[in-house]
């Protein structure tokens, strides 16, 4: 059973587009949800999380907006640019005091932005 | 952010042989990390929760005879690859959180590779 479900698997956006990768969670459970950005060959790295009380989060060119009862979360990548070509990994989990829940992983979004 | 260190990056061995992984959290202290396993274009699949001190949770369908996990202090975890078959080639990745903190910080990953 997936608990996390990603989509698109793969995306072409155009320099400075915007790029929209979308996920859909299950367990109403999870209270953390971060995204990761990994590239070819290295471990990934955490990018943005959020919490289920706040609705959008905002770092830079990355903004999370998170729907608690459509139990869906999105991250949105402005300005595209060539460097942020990566897989991106959207991720839920429950956090427990003085130590951690393990990480439920979606499929990945292989995101390209071309010049 | 905080460094996890893993090492080697790549290792190349032959069947029968045995392979450790090493993970280390380097300016911080972690009492739990976990190992995930990765194939080409996939995404993280978990394998077991590391806790210092104790024995390892291990997912199911993963053989916890084949893949040793020892987590002897704060700072180090290490997983061992034992009788290595072609099958076990894949992206080892592990991964380390703060004590207290919430988010998960990954190593860079260990490309094996069992001729």
């Amino acid at each position: 059973q997936q608990q996390v479900k990603q989509s698109p698997q793969s995306l072409i956006v155009q320099k400075g587009g915007i790029s929209i990768i979308n996920c859909a969670y299950e367990n109403t459970a999870f209270d953390y949800f971060p995204w990761y950005q990994q590239f070819p060959g290295k471990g990934p790295a955490l990018l943005i999380a959020i919490r289920p009380d706040v609705s959008e989060k905002k770092e830079g060119r990355f903004t999370i907006s998170f729907n608690k009862s459509a139990k869906q979360f999105s991250l949105h990548i402005m300005d595209s640019q060539p460097g942020d070509s990566a897989t991106y990994f959207c991720a839920a989990s429950k956090l427990k005091s003085g130590g951690y829940q393990k990480v439920t992983f979606g499929i990945g979004t292989k995101l390209q932005v071309i010049p | 952010g905080a460094v996890v260190s893993q090492h080697p990056s790549r290792v190349i061995c032959k069947s029968g042989t045995s392979v450790k992984i090493e993970c280390r959290s380097l300016d911080f202290q972690a009492t739990t990390m976990f190992w995930y396993r990765q194939f080409p274009k996939k995404s993280l699949m978990l394998m077991a929760t590391s806790n210092e001190g104790s024995k390892a949770t291990y997912e199911q369908g993963v053989e916890k005879d084949k893949f040793l996990i020892n987590h002897a202090s704060l700072t180090l975890s290490t997983l061992t690859v034992t009788s290595a078959h072609p099958e076990d080639s894949s992206f080892y990745i592990c991964s380390a959180g703060q004590v207290g903190g919430e988010k998960l910080f990954f190593g860079s990953g260990t490309q094996l590779s069992v001729l």
